[in-house]
């Protein structure tokens, strides 16, 4: 089993969709947890950090349930610019697990 | 103010030469990462520094990767000899402590023919 797995995409969804990535984790120790971008042949930018109690950033909102070890990431209104790879990261003692990715294209 | 840098961008040789790839971290980050990316594997920590003291390098493949931190404004990979199965793009990133987000250079794309 992957220590970080998502959502295998594509996710091709039309402009001012809601769209939801999920991701689970196997560490029950794991310490901290972000969610990544990445553009195509460019680096990952962080996204935003997850917090237990649930964060949002504008159009953005992180879930993190430790007890079934899964982060969740919505986008509502999605914009063709959010068209990228969501990277679900887990902090392990200062390693970062990075999932596969889930692709995101966000069509006019 | 400066991300983190990575040089070259790209690098594109032979089999059985030797490849340095370098990364300057961002100022006062006491944590210095390299990664791998490749189609099949993902994104893969090779090895990690604190304090320009290697912490973890568990993810490096083999021996014919090594890598150094002199001090606290520079790093080198370096694969030696190189082979086709090593063409990936390589990551360097930085953080201020463990728990941090860590920031990514642009990467260098190495082809090895």
């Amino acid at each position: 089993r992957k220590e970080v797995e998502q959502d295998p995409g594509p996710f091709n969804v039309p402009e001012g969709a809601t769209v939801a990535f999920n991701c689970t984790y196997s560490n029950s120790a794991s310490q901290s947890f972000f969610w990544y971008r990445q553009d195509c042949r460019k680096e990952p930018k962080l996204l935003m950090s997850v917090y237990s109690s649930g964060n949002e950033d504008g159009r953005f909102t992180a879930q993190l349930n430790r007890a079934s070890q899964y982060i969740s990431l919505l986008i509502r209104d999605s914009k063709l610019s959010d068209s990228a790879t969501y990277l679900c990261v887990v902090n392990q003692g200062g390693k970062l697990i990075f999932g596969q990715g889930t692709e995101l294209s966000v069509k006019p | 103010d400066a991300g983190v840098i990575q040089s070259p961008r790209h690098e594109v040789t032979e089999m059985g030469q030797e490849v340095t790839l370098r990364c300057k971290p961002i100022s006062g980050h006491d944590y210095l990462f390299w990664y791998r990316q490749t189609m099949m594997r993902g994104l893969e920590l090779l090895i990690y520094f604190n304090n320009n003291v290697p912490i973890d390098d568990s993810g490096m493949p083999e021996d014919r990767f090594s890598a150094k931190m002199p001090n606290a404004s520079f790093s080198t990979l370096k694969i030696q000899p190189s082979e086709p199965r090593d063409s990936a793009v390589y990551f360097c990133a930085s953080s201020y402590t463990v728990n941090q987000p860590q920031h990514f250079g642009d990467g260098t794309r190495l082809s090895i023919l």
